[in-house]
């Protein structure tokens, strides 16, 4: 098993660009979560989806965040425009009941 | 929701035990989580107990869980360099899990 796949692992780029992360969770994975860390708040829920279906998006910043899963071997996460604030790591996680795993990151640096 | 405390730094001799303390509030947490992070990786996941359970171990992981204090501790036996990371304990509650600041643990010779 491959596990979580996320791309890209580095972002570079300027204020006011869209960012788009990818994820691909494990196959048979029927949960998918996209979390945000950062020094001073740590690790963030930003969205929970089940069966494709988004269930808690209360942690998503603001409006200029946006996550869609379209099936259940993909979804992003898109960030438009962009702020120096939204650097952080962002994580993409996985589950069956009981069990999170997480991918290894997309580092997200906004100049 | 979930708040989830820990010691922020840990130093350790190699080969001695470490042990990393987490205190959460919501008792109906039904699986409590141990990640380790290391520089540059995502979080993987070292172990869990359910919340019925009072220990558990697993090589040289040994995580004890006090429901009545709320206090979650993991014990690494005979520390090794490679175990230098960060260490997050997490309590779930329906869907969502609630992490802790991390503890770094630092392993020296």
């Amino acid at each position: 098993d491959a596990g979580v796949i996320q791309s890209p692992r580095h972002e570079v780029t300027e204020m006011g660009q869209e960012v788009t992360l990818r994820c691909k969770p494990i196959s048979g994975h029927n949960s998918l979560f996209w979390y945000r860390q950062t020094m001073m708040r740590g690790l963030e829920l930003l969205i929970y989806f089940n069966n494709n279906v988004p269930i808690d998006d209360s942690g998503m910043p603001e409006d200029r965040f946006s996550a869609k899963m379209p099936n259940a071997s993909f979804s992003t996460l898109k960030i438009q425009p962009s702020e120096p604030r939204d650097s952080a790591v962002y994580f993409c996680a996985s589950s069956p009941p009981g069990e999170l795993f997480f991918g290894e990151g997309s580092r997200l640096t906004v100049l | 929701g979930e708040d989830v405390e820990q010691s922020l730094f840990l130093s350790v001799r190699e080969g001695d035990s470490s042990v990393i303390n987490c205190t959460y509030t919501d008792s109906s947490s039904t699986y409590l989580y141990w990640y380790k992070q290391e520089p540059g990786a995502g979080l993987q996941l070292l172990t869990y107990i359910f919340s019925n359970m009072d220990m558990k171990q697993d090589q040289r992981l040994t995580v004890l869980l006090n429901k009545k204090d709320k206090h979650l501790s993991l014990r690494i036996a005979d520390t090794q360099t490679g175990d230098s990371a960060i260490y997050f304990c997490a309590g779930l509650n329906d869907y969502k899990l609630s992490f802790g600041a991390g503890t770094t643990v630092t392993v020296r010779a």
